[in-house]
């Protein structure tokens, strides 16, 4: 089975300055899909990028970009130019490309933003 | 298009009740989940429905049942509730895009077990 580890419970950043969240996975596949979900105090999950295990090019969503290691099974989230908007709970996840569409999902880091 | 809409928002039940979690998206998705979230946890997928029909146990299914009534709608039923099952409850649907799935998620259940 699948498991995916955030080893950071909590994070901090200043307003406009860089973060980066932590994410590891184990698997014996070669073809999956590696997610990075926001949860703001609301509690909705909102998808911030996604990423396919064969692409070797890191993906971007604006501020959001990941830093994809296949071989070291690592998958980290860094946030540039933090906003105070920002400040949530981010879960990192991971989907099998053979076992349907369950995602399993890391414990989660809270991002807090300061001022 | 109001995506994946859950009701109740909150509900405080007391153990050995029964109650129902509603879950409808109007995004035509084939596929829909319901996970349960719990403090310095990441969501556990309860069951999962991959079309109108079908309904599959994902990695905690015990104390639960699910129903999918339509494309729209998925149900999860809580038969006797115990304390164990007090968490966050949440519903998503996702829809395939050429090699890309994506899961979008409703806004959550609080569910109290006293």
């Amino acid at each position: 089975a699948q498991t995916v580890t955030q080893s950071q419970p909590e994070m901090s950043v200043q307003e406009a300055e860089t973060v980066t969240l932590s994410c590891t996975y184990d698997t014996s596949e070669s073809d999956y899909y590696l997610f990075w979900y926001k949860q703001p105090p609301s509690r909705q999950m909102i998808l911030v990028i996604r990423q396919e295990a064969y692409k070797q090019q890191n993906a971007t969503e604006n501020r959001f970009s990941v830093n994809f290691q296949k071989a070291a099974k690592s998958f980290s989230l860094k946030i540039s130019d933090s906003q105070l908007g920002d400040a949530a709970m981010y879960f990192c996840a991971y989907r099998s490309h053979n076992a349907g569409n369950m995602l399993t999902f890391g414990g989660g880091t809270r991002l807090m933003v300061k001022p | 298009n109001a995506g994946v809409t859950q009701t109740p928002k909150f509900q405080v039940l007391k153990t050995g009740q029964s109650m129902t979690l509603q879950c409808a998206q109007d995004m035509n998705h084939n596929s829909m989940y319901w996970y349960r979230q719990d403090p310095g946890m990441g969501l556990r997928l309860i069951y999962y429905s991959a079309s109108e029909g079908t309904t599959d146990k994902g990695e905690v299914p015990n104390g639960y049942n699910v129903s999918r009534l339509n494309k729209r709608e998925f149900s999860l039923r809580l038969e006797s509730a115990a304390p164990s099952q007090t968490s966050v409850y949440f519903c998503a649907s996702s829809v395939r895009q050429g090699n890309q799935e994506t899961q979008y998620f409703g806004p959550g259940t609080r569910l109290l077990v006293l």
